[in-house]
């Protein structure tokens, strides 16, 4: 079946630090792929989505673009800020409503 | 307007009472869905209702009722809960048959504590 795997938290940086989390996939087909973030006390908000190869995502600075070649999704961006500090879901749908999560990331952003 | 909107916020339920939460979106999407999440878990799907219909029930316990009255809004009927089924609830929407339909837009949640 389908899975998505995330790099194990929490990721702790520093205010203007660069930022990758890891995020690769397994499915059939030619599933899309999202990035979700989720503020403490708050529901998911997408933040990103690629649907096809060599797609890149991007919002509020964050990039991901969906290599096919390597089954990954990663998420960049080049300076965080404390406002950052979230979980972050990586995610793919292959059909029939459903979205597969990964387990999630917490990033923490010290000023 | 990507908004889903949720009541209440929170909610403390006896084990032997009935509550209801409620999700509602304007969007037009024609697919709503239930998650409960855990605490440092992703959300689980619970229900997807497809035009009003169910389509999806993962194995829910009867104890949690999914309603869609109409194409706008989506309940979930809660009765005889147990301490277990406390987490943050989740709706989310979605359009159905077109190009974005894998695209799921979630609601902020009700937090529920169930004593």
């Amino acid at each position: 079946g389908d899975s998505v795997t995330q790099m194990e938290g929490p990721v702790t940086l520093s205010e203007e630090a660069f930022l990758t989390i890891n995020c690769t996939y397994t499915a059939t087909g030619y599933p899309s792929l999202f990035w979700y973030v989720q503020y403490p006390g708050e529901g998911l908000q997408l933040l990103l989505k690629a649907t096809k190869a060599d797609d890149k995502g991007s919002n509020k600075g964050f990039e991901a673009t969906y290599r096919k070649e390597t089954t990954s999704f990663h998420l960049e961006k080049g300076s965080v800020q404390v406002s950052d500090s979230a979980v972050y879901f990586c995610a793919l749908y292959s059909g029939y409503s459903t979205l597969t999560f990964g387990k999630g990331t917490m990033l923490l952003v010290s000023p | 307007d990507t908004e889903v909107t949720q009541t209440p916020k929170h909610l403390v339920m006896g084990m032997t009472n009935k509550k209801s939460l409620k999700c509602e979106q304007h969007m037009g999407h024609r697919a709503m869905y239930w998650y409960k999440q855990k605490a440092k878990k992703p959300p689980e799907l619970m229900f997807v209702y497809s035009y009003e219909k169910l389509s999806i029930n993962e194995s829910v316990p009867s104890r949690f009722s999914p309603e869609c009255p109409n194409s706008s809004l989506l309940n979930l009927h809660l009765h005889a809960l147990q301490p277990e089924d406390s987490a943050l609830y989740l709706c989310a929407s979605s359009q159905v048959g077109s190009g974005d339909q894998e695209t799921q837009y979630f609601g902020p949640g009700t937090r529920l504590l169930v004593l």
